[in-house]
């Protein structure tokens, strides 16, 4: 079975830096989806960005970029600029193949200071 | 973006009773839906695959005559928790891609389910 890892609990960055959030994966699959998910106060989940394990080309949406090491198994997000609104939970999910189903990690808290 | 509703946001039942929560795709047809539940501080565990007009898929350790799913239509998923105890007390959060099958189609989520059991 599929396991992901985000072995961050929590992180705090100042506003207008940058950050990295860490996930790792397990999987014996060779083409495959990870994904970030951001879960603000609300509790309303919603996609930060998605990649796919073929592509080697890093995702990139706006602030928000990946470094993907598919040998390594990890997926790790960079937020530039931070923002208080990037203040939530952030999940790294894997989408089983066939499945369509997620596999999220523990979640990391990240906490904006101004 | 596409839009998935739940109802209710929040709910408080007595132990022993049954309580019914909804899962609407509002703009697009879901014919996969799946459920979660989240504890607080804590992520998100998939309870079940529910399909449009055939059985749920329930994950491992997931009590199947507990948590009742029916998919009635292509727009609409419940999740009945019958027989609430106190350690059902939960956050339930619903889950539909807009396009079924396939990979790396984005999932809307629901705005969740706040159960509370006494």
């Amino acid at each position: 079975a599929q396991t992901v890892t985000q072995s961050q609990p929590e992180m705090s960055v100042q506003e207008a830096e940058t950050v990295t959030l860490s996930c790792t994966y397990d999987t014996s699959e060779s083409d495959y989806y990870l994904f970030w998910y951001k879960q603000p106060p609300s509790r309303q989940m919603i996609l930060v960005i998605r990649q796919e394990a073929y592509k080697q080309q890093n995702a990139t949406e706006n602030r928000f970029s990946v470094n993907f090491q598919k040998a390594a198994k990890s997926f790790s997000l960079k937020i530039s600029d931070s923002q208080l609104g990037d203040a939530a939970m952030y999940f790294c999910a894997y989408e089983v193949q066939g499945a369509q189903k997620l596999v999220f990690g523990q979640g990391t808290r990240l906490t904006i200071n101004p | 973006g596409a839009v998935v509703s739940q109802h209710p946001s929040w709910v408080i039942c007595k132990s022993g009773t049954s309580v019914k929560i909804e899962c609407r795709s509002l703009d697009f047809q879901a014919t996969t839906m799946f459920w979660y539940r989240q504890f607080p501080k804590q992520s998100l565990m998939l309870m079940a695959t529910s399909n449009e007009g055939s059985k749920a898929t329930y994950e491992q350790g997931v009590e199947k005559d507990k948590f009742l799913i029916n998919h009635a239509s292509l727009t609409l998923s419940t999740l009945t928790v019958t027989s609430a105890h106190p350690e059902d007390s939960s956050f339930y959060i619903c889950s539909a891609p807009r396009v079924a099958g396939g990979l790396g189609n984005e999932q809307f989520f629901g705005p969740g389910t706040r159960l509370t059991v006494l």
